[in-house]
């Protein structure tokens, strides 16, 4: 059984118009991250959450946001996305005392 | 700053012979992941190495760390056409906001 579930698994979006990714988990981890991956480069770190609280990378566009309404649910808004923006999205999840990375399946984002 | 690298970038190999991918790293660190991803999809971990001389193997993949060199290695014995896939490695550093994984660049093994 899928324990992270990113939504949907293939998204396309028109430049400049706000998207949404949605990520899942059924493992009560109380550690989110979100990770950018763009063709054959390694995932870079976006943002992550340690329970509610957001830790924002240094680089990290202001075009992105990210929400966590409770411990299940993350999203990644991208509000005005760029054809640089156009990659794999990964969310991964693990608990405090488990270095262990769970990952979602990704979300792969197309921008026209 | 936390830097990973890892060499080969590219690597291509017969069936039956035996290799070694490096993953070199510059700052402390006592945490380090090997991952698999294969083409468009996720990341599937490999191996967590939590201390200095550890080495884990599974199946036909041998991964050691020497903190001291700040060095791991990933064995692969007797290759198989299955193995084909990108191997990251990824080391845990600490941030302002914590800590979080910095990866490699990858490792894109053709088994031939």
């Amino acid at each position: 059984d899928a324990m992270v579930i990113q939504n949907p698994r293939y998204q396309v979006t028109q430049f400049g118009k706000p998207v949404t990714l949605s990520c899942s988990q059924t493992l009560n981890h109380n550690v989110m991250y979100w990770y950018q991956q763009k063709s054959s480069q390694a995932p870079k770190l976006l943002f992550h959450y340690y329970d509610k609280d957001f830790n924002n990378e240094a680089d990290t566009p202001d075009n992105f946001q990210s929400r966590r309404p409770n411990t299940s649910f993350c999203f990644l808004d991208i509000r005005s996305p760029g054809l640089g923006d156009a990659a794999m999205y990964l969310c991964a999840t693990r608990t405090t005392t488990n270095e262990k990375l769970f990952f979602g399946s990704g979300t792969q984002l197309s921008v026209l | 700053e936390l830097k990973v690298e890892q060499n080969p970038l590219f690597l291509s190999m017969q069936e039956g012979k035996n290799y070694t991918i490096y993953c070199n790293y510059s700052t402390t660190s006592d945490r380090l992941y090997w991952y698999r991803q294969d083409p468009g999809k996720s990341l599937e971990s490999l191996f967590v190495l939590l201390s200095n001389g550890a080495v884990k193997q599974e199946g036909r993949l041998m991964a050691s760390l020497d903190t001291k060199a700040r060095l791991s290695t990933l064995h692969i014995t007797a290759a198989v056409h299955d193995l084909s896939a990108t191997y990251f490695c990824a080391v845990r550093g600490y941030g302002t906001s914590g800590s979080r994984l910095t990866f490699g660049e990858g490792t894109q093994l053709t088994v031939n």
